[in-house]
Formats: structure tokens, sequence, C-alpha cells
């Protein structure tokens, strides 16, 4: 069973902190890596996507890939009350119509 | 661009009621949409995968009798949901991809409220 694991969380950030959000895959086959961000009662949204190991920058967010040691991580800088929302990481599943596989996400609460 | 459009974006109807549920790539071509379940503070559930020109692939426990799905171009999927009951009241959200390995991009989701 190919799975995606994420801390639950909540996580609570201090307004302009840094949040680091961490997941880790089962499948060593995988290529390609994503984050979503889901507001309550909205459809997923794309944040970053991430395809080789190191590290990957789109303005306040970066998205750490390590293939090896199967984990992907989000940083976010500088962290906003907008950011509170639940983030998703999501996999690729070759094998299966590159399907994704999820992580039950993680819940991003950033304090003021 | 790779924008995804869901309609309706909410129907409320009665127990019964066959509701239909529509997505469109606008801006792209789409040989594979995914349609997906998702209930209040649970995760995304996948329920079937809709390949062009083919049948839908279920997911394990989603009634393909129940969850009509029709993909009959390359830029529109259909879901319809037969004789609707209570249970079947939930957040029902399309996605598709521009090509293999990239990233799936989401309609808006239609929240069905079956009374």
């Amino acid at each position: 069973q190919k799975e995606v694991e994420q801390n639950s969380g909540p996580l609570s950030v201090p307004e302009g902190a840094i949040a680091s959000l961490n997941c880790t895959y089962s499948d060593r086959g995988s290529q390609s890596f994503f984050w979503y961000r889901q507001y309550s009662g909205k459809s997923p949204e794309l944040i970053m996507s991430i395809y080789s190991n190191g590290d990957k920058e789109d303005g306040r967010f970066t998205a750490q890939l390590n293939k090896a040691s199967q984990y992907v991580s989000l940083l976010i800088r500088d962290s906003q009350p907008s950011d509170s929302a639940t983030y998703l990481c999501a996999v690729n599943e070759k094998d299966s119509n590159y399907q994704l596989i999820w992580g039950a996400g993680t819940k991003l609460i950033i304090k003021p | 661009g790779a924008v995804v459009s869901q309609h309706p974006s909410r129907v409320i109807c009665k127990s019964g009621t066959s509701v239909k549920i529509e997505c469109r790539s606008l801006d792209f071509q789409a040989t594979t949409m995914f349609w997906y379940r998702q209930f209040p503070k649970q995760s995304l559930m996948l329920m079937a995968t809709s390949n062009e020109g083919s049948k839908a692939t279920y997911e394990q426990g989603v009634e393909k009798d129940k969850f009509l799905i029709n993909h009959a171009s390359l830029t529109l999927s259909t879901l319809t949901v037969t004789s609707a009951h209570p249970e079947d009241s939930s957040f029902y959200i399309c996605s598709a991809y521009t090509s293999f390995n990239q990233p799936q991009h989401f309609g808006d989701g239609t929240r069905l409220s079956i009374l």
C-alpha cells in the first residue's frame, strides 16, 4: 500500500515566523511531488511542484525534496494569517494513470 | 493557464433526484480527469478516473451504477449522481492535468445537499 504521511496538526505559528510542513512517502519510484493549500469549504489550490532533489523557491514558499530519505517539505516564510489553511502533500502514482496519492493534510494556524 | 471549470457550484434537491455535475478544462485538453468526494473535516477521496473515449475506472467501494461518469470529449467530463439520497450529500471536486507527471488542477467543487 503506497502511502503519504503528514502530521495532522494543528500547527500553530506566530505571524511573521517560518512555518515548516513535512511529508514522507513510501514509494521510492515516485517522481513528482506537489503541495496544495485547501481553505475550509474550498477545493485544493496548487502551491508548489517539485521534481528533483533540493530546494525550489517561489516567493515566500520553498519546497524541499530528499528522495533518498523519501521526504518532502514546504517552508512558508513571513507567515500571514491568510496562510491559515490545510496543506496537502501529494505524490504522483506513475503506475496508476498518474493518480495522486494524498496525505491527510496538516492544518496550519497563523496567529496574529 | 490550466483552468478547470466545474458547474454547478451548489445543488440542493430532493431525495431520488439525479444530479449532473460538469467539469471542463478551459485552456487545455484533458484525456484524463479525476472525480473526488470530500466529507466535512475529512480527506479528499478519489472516486474515479475519467478517461476520454473509454469507461471510467472506479475506486473500490464506489458504485459505478450510482455515479455515472461520461468523458465524451477532451475538455468535458460529467458526473451524474443517480437517485441521490441524503448520504450522497458531500463536496464533489473534479481535477485534470495538462500532461503526465504534471500537477492536477482542480475545479471549484460542487456542494451537493440532498434533502
